[in-house]
């Protein structure tokens, strides 16, 4: 159980582009999807909090309108990158918690990641 | 002082070592605990959640000790395999919650 399923897995393209990266949770729903991101020898860092049905809550230093975080349905969370440039390359990673109570005391599970590489 | 701190190793030990790791948080308000492993550029993947009577899960034990604010985690009988980041990560409610990942702790098992 709780598989988060991230998509796509890998991602190379010009710089301009504008990415999109969807998570979503196959068998359980989340309220509450989170969004990380990672660069080689670091630790995760918390781009956003994204909330079903509201608008995401983004760490301090991040760009909302340069990662637009859409969290429509109880399974799915939506990252986009707008005008990707070469320093938004990265690990993204995303992550979900289930609605068993309103409580902090489910473990996140994380998709697969999402290796971005802008030319 | 960071909410919650590991040592960040690494640590090199041969195989069928025991080693433990250490972790501190600051915040008496963290409620729930939980030990993941994050093998070189994968996600981290859950490994045992840590309660105060103690957790074991075949040669992984957890421990959380709330009055020190302090969680370990064991490995016994070490293997190649058990090779990877381990990190500590506290779930708190100040008001929000909130997830905190402690920065790792890196081991390497050597044949």
């Amino acid at each position: 159980g709780a598989v988060v399923s991230q998509h796509p897995s890998r991602v190379i393209c010009k710089s301009g582009t504008s990415v999109k990266i969807e998570c979503r949770s196959l068998d359980f729903q989340a309220t509450t999807m989170f969004w990380y991101r990672q660069f080689p020898k670091q630790s995760l860092m918390l781009m956003a909090t994204s909330n079903e049905g509201s608008k995401a809550t983004y760490e301090q230093g991040v760009e909302k309108d340069k990662f637009l975080i859409n969290h429509a349905s109880l399974t799915l969370s939506t990252l986009t990158v707008t005008s990707a440039h070469p320093e938004d390359s990265s690990f993204y990673i995303c992550s979900a918690r289930g609605t068993e109570g309103r409580n902090s005391n489910q473990p996140q599970h994380f998709g697969d990641g999402t290796r971005l590489s802008i030319l | 002082r960071k909410e919650v701190e590991q040592d960040p190793g690494p640590f090199n030990v041969p195989e069928g070592a025991t080693v433990a790791f250490n972790c501190t948080y600051s915040n008496s308000a963290s409620q729930s605990f939980f030990w993941y492993r994050q093998d070189c550029r994968k996600e981290p993947k859950l490994l045992m959640s840590v309660y105060s009577s103690g957790n074991e899960d075949g040669r992984f034990t957890a421990q959380l000790n709330r009055a020190s604010q302090y969680i370990s985690l064991l490995i016994r009988d070490s293997k190649l395999s058990d090779s990877a980041t381990y990190l500590c990560v506290v779930n708190m409610n100040t008001g929000g919650f909130k997830t905190i990942f402690g920065a790792g702790t890196r081991l390497f098992v050597k044949a």
